[in-house]
């Protein structure tokens, strides 16, 4: 039931810069509404990683950084490290269901 | 520093209802600041939100489980629940909790660590 798209996969040597993308449509971010991002580390339980489309809660790394433009959010992770392959999901609230959606998830691979 | 912590049976017979608590600790459930959820993920499979609640009692849920879950809250104890009735296999998942900001009903954070509950006779 996921209104929000991600790829499935992305990835990347250590060092370098991925991005992930998040579509959405006009009843979601369209509409004006935030975009959160997580990690989920393998095994635990996800993690806020981007607030409101932009900000960083304390003790993230500068690395993360997020974006949003009109139906569509990103995430990017420069300086790619080992301990950053995980899952990563976007999320936000979507009218036509009057709650939260999450995104389909992304798997980061470092190579 | 606020702690969250899921609880209940590990195994659910279908048809059955499936019935979790999720414990607060270091902080009050009975704030007017946050709502609180529960959001599921079935084993390999993506996020999907169950529902929220704020402290007054006042709910609203995902439109697919709204026919089956009830959300409540225990301010007495710093707990609130998740019943979903009429579990199938489909219903299978590791379910966590978590809080979100009044002003930000869907910036779950932090979450509990998760409990695994499996459907099976």
């Amino acid at each position: 039931q996921s209104v929000l798209t991600q790829p499935p996969s992305v990835s990347g040597a250590p060092g370098q810069r991925v991005t992930i993308s998040c579509t959405g449509g006009s009843s979601n971010i369209g509409a004006g509404y935030d975009v959160h991002w997580y990690q989920q580390l393998p095994g635990t339980a996800p993690k806020l990683l981007i607030y409101g489309n932009i900000n960083r809660p304390s003790g993230v790394p500068d690395r993360f950084s997020g974006s949003k433009s009109v139906t569509s959010a990103s995430l990017a992770i420069t300086g790619l490290q080992a301990e950053d392959e995980a899952d990563y999901y976007c999320q936000s609230y979507d009218t036509s269901l009057s709650g939260s959606v999450f995104g389909t998830g992304t798997k980061v691979t470092v190579l | 520093q606020l702690q969250l912590q899921e609880s209940g049976p590990g195994l659910v017979k279908p048809s059955e209802t499936l019935s979790l608590t999720c414990t607060v600790s270091g902080g009050s459930l009975s704030s007017s600041n946050y709502y609180w959820g529960w959001i599921r993920q079935p084993p390999g499979k993506g996020l999907e939100w169950i529902g929220s609640i704020y402290y007054s009692g006042s709910t609203y849920y995902n439109p697919f489980l709204k026919s089956r879950v009830t959300i409540s809250v225990d301010t007495s104890k710093n707990q609130f629940s998740l019943n979903l009735s009429s579990v199938t296999a489909a219903d299978t998942a590791v379910y966590y909790c978590a809080r979100a900001p009044r002003y930000s009903r869907t910036r779950f954070d932090p979450w509990g660590q998760g409990t695994l509950v499996t459907v099976s006779s």
